[in-house]
């Protein structure tokens, strides 16, 4: 079968980094995408990893280990703004996104 | 704006009424795609149209019914819904369906509510 398994929730204080970790179980595998989403607001994309190793996009960064099923999202120096949700995804056999829940981030000052 | 838009923002109908969720993208985009998002759960997967056809249709109850006049529409035609059908609708578009990057550009989502 499939699933795919993130956090609830995370907090972390402004300046500071925070690591959001994402599991997944899947016979087949086209990549992983990582979307944050404001609160009202449509998922914007952030990343998408396909080998293995980090991806590194200004203040954050993504990685991926496809023997383990499991990838993160990396946010340093964190601002009020990365307030939001955040969303991984796994494109399956078929390309098609099987989504997370989400893992809603609170900042703090 | 992410070249996709979605009218209305918010919906609010009768167990009996019919209404439509209309959705444009302005990307030149392939493939189209319409999710539903309820509060803590995952974004659900609900049709999939490329090149105007519907390639996905995942176990949707039949009130909901998708159209895709071209590629740079999709509707969502809604009729006889259930208070559990309320939630935030989400249009997506991609340049093609399939290959190995496929990024998913997203509309800003109706949010409908069922009385």
């Amino acid at each position: 079968g499939q699933n795919i398994d993130q956090p609830t929730e995370m907090t972390a204080t402004e300046g500071a980094i925070v690591q959001i970790n994402c599991t997944y179980q899947t016979s087949g595998f086209n990549g992983l995408f990582w979307y944050q989403q404001h609160a009202g607001e449509a998922p914007t994309f952030l990343s998408y990893n396909v080998l293995d190793g980090l991806e590194e996009k200004g203040r954050f960064s993504s990685f991926l280990s496809r023997s383990k099923g499991y990838s993160y999202l990396l946010l340093k120096e964190l601002q009020m703004k990365d307030s939001a949700s955040y969303l991984c995804a796994f494109m399956d056999s078929n390309y098609q996104l099987i989504w997370g829940a989400g893992t809603k981030l609170i900042i703090k000052p | 704006e992410t070249g996709v838009t979605q009218t209305p923002r918010h919906l609010v109908m009768g167990m009996t009424n019919k209404k439509s969720l209309k959705c444009e993208q302005h990307l030149g985009h392939n493939a189209m795609y319409w999710y539903k998002q309820s509060a803590k759960k995952p974004l659900e997967l609900m049709f999939v149209y490329s090149l105007e056809e519907r390639v996905e249709n995942n176990s949707v109850p039949s009130r909901f019914s998708p159209e895709c006049p071209n590629s740079s529409h999709l509707f969502l035609h809604l009729h006889t819904l259930q208070p559990e059908d309320s939630a935030l609708y989400l249009c997506a578009s991609s340049q093609d369906l399939g290959g190995m990057y496929n990024e998913q550009f997203f509309g800003p989502g109706t949010r409908l509510t069922v009385l």
